[in-house]
Parts: structure tokens; sequence; C-alpha cells
């Protein structure tokens, strides 16, 4: 069974720079594209970043876009979220989830099935 | 961006109560609808794909249906394990956004 676990969450100073990663077990890695998703202390989960399994196509929310940088390094089974100029709105548990995708017969359909436990990430003064 | 709306955000019930959780989305997006079961303290997990169809190991209480812009998450007799946050979210387009949330109580 595909297990994710994320680290590299910390207490960090607004403006301040950090870098998340996301190690995978199993061999599968490489065939699946990643998300980041990040909840809040007390409020729902928010959607943070997308990339495919080549690289080759990425997403960010409008509220990271220009400061998250998402990678990943299929070689050593990692993701990673590299985080500028962070804010005291960025403060939150960060979940990295494999993207699933399932042929219906007809279309694809995705979903996120496995996820991390979470890395938490303070930015504060 | 497609939003989503859940209802109620908060709900009580008895065990082996009918519960039904609503997610709207602003736009069309056939079937591409997901619900998460969050337990506190706890990663979500998924419960239904493709808005209907039940992920492996999931109880067969939780069931849910649903196209284009409203959908329904059903959990067929209210069971204390299920005491949790429930998201939907929709998988058409990027930004994959997630309804706000509705945490279910047991009465």
């Amino acid at each position: 069974e595909v297990q994710l676990v994320e680290s590299g969450g910390g207490l960090v100073q607004p403006g301040g720079s950090l870098r998340l990663s996301c190690a995978a077990s199993g061999n599968s890695f490489s065939s699946y594209s990643m998300n980041w998703v990040r909840q809040a202390p007390g409020k729902g989960l928010e959607w943070v970043s997308f990339i495919s399994y080549r690289s080759s196509t990425i997403y960010y929310s409008d509220s990271v876009k220009g400061r998250f940088t998402v990678s990943r390094d299929n070689a050593k089974n990692s993701l990673y979220l590299e985080m500028n100029s962070l804010r005291a709105e960025d403060t939150a548990v960060y979940f990295c989830t494999r993207d699933y995708e399932f042929w219906s017969g007809s279309y694809y359909y995705y979903y996120m099935d496995v996820w991390g436990k979470g890395t938490t990430v303070m930015v504060s003064s | 961006d497609i939003q989503l709306t859940q209802s109620p955000s908060f709900l009580s019930s008895s065990v082996g109560d009918t519960v039904t959780i609503t997610c709207r989305a602003s736009q069309g997006i056939s079937t591409y609808l997901a619900w998460y079961q969050q337990k506190p303290g706890k990663a979500p997990e998924v419960l239904i794909y493709a808005a209907s169809t039940l992920q492996s190991g999931v109880p067969s209480r939780f069931s849910g249906s649903g196209s284009g812009t409203e959908f329904t998450l059903t959990i067929s007799s209210l069971q204390p394990e299920d005491i949790a946050t429930y998201y939907c979210q929709q998988l058409k387009s990027h930004p994959r956004t997630f309804g706000q949330g509705t945490k279910v109580e047991i009465k």
C-alpha cells in the first residue's frame, strides 16, 4: 500500500521561505500526478497545487501563484513545495495527495485516493 | 473558477438516522465530483468518486448521487464512527475546488 509522508514544516517569519517534501513509498510514484492541499486551523480544505506525473503540467491556486513552486523527483519518489514570501494566511497543515485517474470506459475521472498525514506550517513573527 | 456550496454546514442526527448532504456547483461539472470524510486530527479519506462510485473498503451505508450542478451524499443508518466533516470536491477543471465542509455530529 502506498504511503505519503510530508516533512519540512515549521515556524517561519512573514516574508520567509520554506521547502516542504513528500516522500512516497512503493515504486509507482512516477506513474501518478500529485497535489498539495492545505487546511488552515479550524478551516476547510484548500487545493494548492497540481503536478502531472512527468512534470509537464503544473497548476497553482491564485492564492499562491507566483510565490510557491511545485516540483518532483521521480527517481527519489519525492514531491516538493517551495514556498516563498510567506504570509500569515499561509499558516496551515499541508497535505500531499496522489491523483488517481480512473477510466470509466467513456471518460477519465480523477480523485485524490492517498493522502499523507500532513506537515504544519506556521507563519508568524 | 467553479464554486462549490455545501449544505448544511452543520448537522446533528441520531444513530440510525439517514443523513443527506448537498453540494451545489456554480456551473455544470458532469459527474466529476468526489466526497471525502475527515475525522478530527486526521487526513481526509475518499468515500465516493465520479459522483456515485463507492471507494473500495467504504461501508455501503454511504452513497452518492447527482450530475451537473447538484449532488448529494447520503449516509443511511448513521453510526457513531461517522462523526466527521465531509467535503465535496470538483475535479472537472483546475483549480480543483472543495466545498466548505459539513460537520456531522451525533444528537
